[in-house]
């Protein structure tokens, strides 16, 4: 393990369905973040969260919905989704709030299916 | 903005060569720079973290370079191994989160 932790591995829900991917981190990283990687695209950012504080929506649309209780737990609300949010949804955290000087570590990633 | 690419997209080797992956970056006001590999399905694994003022870094197989000027870093793999087959992926490292850009990734494929 990586030292960050992602749940579930893989999800299969409908359209109409509403769950939600964890993520978790002992690191004693103050940063965390959500990325999505579609086929064949580069990482997308989705969310930033910076000493539990939300820094970053880059545009993300309201279907999902960012949660962070404290400095080691993220989660990603999903509700109404589309077929082409089919992806692999990665959670990451970087040390003392910023990645430039130590970088990120990443999760193993949620395996996304919308159907 | 910047962009980021790596070349080449893909590669295949026999197993036991030495090999090199670029990666090139258009904006050099950047700090440091982290490579990844990526298995099929799974989350990124980092490798190296060069430092700007290091300008390489190593790793037992692994040498990674930067060159902040010329806005490219290279990933030297000696004696390759099929386990080393994967995705590898560059990210420059800027200050804003949003400003970090991850590489397309160079797809590597070892044959035994």
């Amino acid at each position: 393990e990586t030292g960050v932790t992602q749940t579930p591995r893989h999800l299969v829900m409908g359209m109409t369905n509403k769950k939600s991917l964890k993520c978790e981190q002992h690191l004693g990283h103050n940063a965390m973040y959500w990325y999505k990687q579609s086929a064949k695209k580069p990482l997308e950012l989705m969310f930033v969260y910076n000493f539990k504080e939300q820094t970053e929506n880059n545009s993300v649309p309201s279907r999902f919905s960012p949660e962070c209780p404290n400095s080691s737990h993220l989660f990603l609300h999903l509700h109404t989704l589309q077929p082409e949010d089919s992806a692999l949804y990665l959670c990451a955290s970087s040390q003392g709030g910023r990645p430039r000087d130590y970088g990120y570590t990443f999760g193993s990633g949620t395996r996304l299916t919308v159907v | 903005k910047q962009e980021v690419t790596q070349i080449p997209a893909a590669l295949s080797v026999p197993e036991g060569e030495n090999l090199v992956l670029n990666c090139s970056f258009t904006d050099s006001a950047i700090y440091n720079l982290q490579w990844f590999r990526q298995d099929p399905g799974k989350g990124l694994t980092s490798l190296l973290l060069i430092q700007s003022s290091q300008r390489e870094q190593t790793s037992g197989r692994l040498n990674a370079s930067l060159d902040k000027s010329s806005g490219r870093s290279t990933l030297y793999i000696a004696a390759s191994q099929p386990g080393d087959s994967a995705t590898y992926l560059c990210a420059p490292l800027k200050t804003s989160y949003d400003k970090v850009i991850f590489g397309p990734g160079t797809s590597l494929s070892v044959i035994p």
